[in-house]
């Protein structure tokens, strides 16, 4: 079965600062992956998805995250965050080829600080 | 448009009764999915749809859960004799289907019982 660890549990950083929340995968063939976001008592967003072509995959509100096959990550980043990013953070691989359910990971809550 | 709808919003229930919680998806998408969001559980899958079928129900958590999806569309999930564990925020989403595509969340329905 898939799984999904998210090394971080919580991430504070300063305003305007560079932030990186981890994500690492359990290996499979075919591997689809998910950042979602969740702002305070509001639902889930997608940020960002990986199925297949380049490894550097550019979502909405500045973020990006790279696929690399060979250490089974998918680290998402902003290069400079602000007030409004605080949010839980989700990253989650689909279960294609069984149900298509997505496998999330625990979450890592990101407190921008000003 | 518009995107995947919950309700209630919120439901208190005393522990032994029972339950539903309905969704409508995003017209058009075919498959549909439950998951659970609890505190020390993070966000748990609890059942697909694809159509008015149930492919995999495997993340229900007992036979006092059960799921069903009438004319592609609305679905309903329903809770018997509730236990405080049972307390979570449920969530429910849909995906044009046939493959590892977004799926799109809705608000959720926060179930406390008391």
């Amino acid at each position: 079965a898939q799984s999904v660890t998210q090394l971080d549990s919580q991430v504070p950083v300063f305003e305007e600062a560079p932030v990186e929340l981890r994500c690492n995968y359990s290996s499979s063939v075919s591997v689809y992956l998910f950042w979602y976001v969740q702002y305070p008592n509001q639902g889930l967003q997608l940020l960002l998805k990986y199925l297949s072509g380049s490894t550097l995959v550019k979502g909405i509100n500045g973020f990006e995250a790279e696929f690399n096959k060979s250490q089974t990550s998918f680290h998402l980043r902003k290069p400079s965050v602000h007030i409004s990013d605080t949010a839980e953070y989700f990253c989650a691989v689909s279960d294609w080829g069984g149900s298509e359910k997505l496998v999330f990971g625990k979450g890592t809550k990101l407190t921008v600080n000003p | 448009g518009a995107g995947v709808s919950q309700s209630p919003s919120n439901k208190v229930t005393e522990k032994g009764k029972d339950v539903e919680l309905r969704c409508d998806p995003i017209s058009g998408h075919t498959a549909l999915y439950w998951y659970r969001q609890s505190l020390g559980q993070g966000l748990e899958f609890l059942i697909y749809f694809q159509g008015n079928s149930a492919p995999d129900k495997s993340g229900l958590p007992s036979d006092r859960f059960s799921a069903e999806r009438t004319g592609g569309s609305v679905s309903t999930l329903t809770i018997q004799r509730t236990q405080q564990e049972d307390s979570a925020v449920y969530l429910c989403a849909s995906s044009v289907g046939g493959g590892p595509y977004e799926q799109y969340f809705g608000p959720g329905t926060r179930l406390t019982v008391t």
